[in-house]
């Protein structure tokens, strides 16, 4: 059973620059989840997908958008970036809603 | 609106000491789930433990105990007999039990546990 992995790891972009970030979900998880975590805060939630479609949106604007394939795979876009959008961004999955999540590695973007 | 707090920023102790790190929560759903999370340096999330809302039995998993006390919204996590691989960053969370699963997350205990 492989985990959640996510890529790229480390990330450096530009103010303005536009970014996708990727997250393969655990084999059997329909759910997943992305979590922006600020340098020394809790994550904070960014949206949740369920089979492919958008189930939830935390407090983010409309730059933040995303996307789940059929393999239950994800894609974290991110449009005119910012230099506070610099952060770990989490990816989660879980066998279902309301189900433990299980988190990759991360991915740290920069933006300077 | 649901919110995690987590008073201790830092703590400190020596190898062997017990420790335990605090959690307090704030929900108006009846029905809601609890979590612990380790975050070592790697920087990924390790699951600990989940606790529906509707079980206030105290659980134990080796050197890890959990107490949760719902008439003070408390969900307070202990380690037995520390260890130096202990060290790391705990992040409690809730997240209600409706149709989407929103964890919100405390800011996080840095545990520094040193020989």
């Amino acid at each position: 059973e492989t985990g959640v992995t996510q890529s790229p790891t480390h990330l450096i972009k530009t103010r303005g620059q536009q970014v996708t970030l990727r997250c393969s979900s655990q084999s059997g998880h329909n759910t997943v989840s992305w979590y922006q975590q600020a340098l020394g805060q809790g994550p904070q939630f960014i949206f949740q997908y369920y089979r492919e479609e958008e189930n939830g949106r935390g407090n983010f604007p409309p730059r933040f958008s995303g996307l789940q394939f059929p393999n239950y795979s994800s894609e974290l876009n991110v449009n005119a970036l910012e230099l506070d959008d610099s952060a770990l961004y989490l990816c989660a999955s879980s066998p279902t809603v309301n189900t433990e999540a299980f988190f990759g590695q991360g991915t740290r973007l920069t933006v300077v | 609106a649901q919110k995690v707090t987590q008073a201790q920023t830092e703590i400190s102790v020596v190898e062997k000491e017990d420790v335990t790190l605090d959690c307090v929560y704030e929900t108006r759903d009846t029905t809601y789930y609890l979590f612990w999370y380790k975050q070592p340096p790697s920087g990924e999330l390790v699951f600990l433990i989940r606790r529906n809302s509707f079980d206030e039995q105290n659980e134990i998993s080796g050197r890890y105990s959990w107490n949760f006390q719902k008439s003070t919204s408390s969900f307070n996590f202990t380690i037995t007999a520390s260890q130096v691989v202990d060290s790391a960053v705990y992040f409690c969370a809730l997240t209600p039990n409706s149709g989407y699963s929103t964890l919100t997350f405390g800011k996080g205990t840095m545990l520094l546990v040193s020989p």
